[in-house]
């Protein structure tokens, strides 16, 4: 299976600790696109990102969120001092190019976070 | 961002077709219509998209009224791995990588 992977699949922290989140495209694509679905709700975008450049992280909250995508290796997203209103499902998407209005994003199953 | 407009949820039987509305009244002339789902704790997956004329692909039709104000995704036969959100969305603006996910339809399918 090619598709977009994520793991892990379920990630357990305390308050305060920190989390990692990782996410391998699909091969051949180098835009990745990280979406959060807090429980009951729809799934929001956070951050665009291509190879070494972060395009757009207008969704990213200001303080303890952040994201990179190396130039090998997976792109990571790292939420510092994790609070209980983290626990949510963490979504990557990936495309081969960025204008994504006229091909569709791919998304990995998720990482499933819980916050005692 | 063009805002789209779906019931909360429909039901339908197995092996019927399932037509889902979406209305999208603001859309702009450069604003493609795209379809995804979400099954159970999965990810969202892409369904089926288009600007203007109707498109068929393996999985669905999606038929976009001659003035795109609206749409409706077509599963020709529903299977109960067809139960899942379905959510239509528009691109606009400058935003043209971002999906904005709204409640999306539940579609549950009796056997």
């Amino acid at each position: 299976n090619a598709g977009v992977m994520q793991n892990p699949r379920h990630l357990v922290r305390r308050r305060g600790q920190e989390a990692r989140l990782r996410c391998s495209p699909m091969k051949g694509h180098s835009h990745v696109y990280w979406y959060r679905q807090l429980p009951e709700e729809g799934l929001k975008f956070m951050v665009y990102l291509q190879k070494e450049n972060i395009i757009d992280e207008s969704g990213m909250p200001k303080e303890r969120f952040s994201a990179e995508f190396p130039k090998e290796g997976p792109s990571i997203l790292r939420i510092q001092q994790v609070v209980r209103g983290d626990s949510a499902a963490y979504f990557c998407a990936s495309s081969p190019t960025g204008g994504a209005w006229k091909q569709p994003q791919h998304f990995g199953d998720g990482t499933r976070l819980s916050i005692l | 961002d063009a805002k789209t407009t779906q019931p909360n949820s429909m039901e339908s039987n197995e092996e019927e077709p399932v037509h889902l509305p979406c209305n999208h009244s603001t859309i702009s002339g450069t604003d493609y219509i795209h379809w995804y789902r979400q099954l159970p704790s999965q990810g969202p997956e892409y369904v089926i998209h288009g600007l203007t004329s109707n498109v068929n692909n393996r999985m669905a039709s999606l038929a976009i009224a001659e003035d795109r104000k609206s749409s409706t995704l077509i599963l020709h036969r529903a299977t109960l791995r067809d139960a899942a959100v379905y959510y239509c969305i528009l691109y606009s603006g400058g935003s043209n990588y971002k999906l904005t996910f709204g409640k999306g339809t539940l579609l549950t399918v009796n056997p």
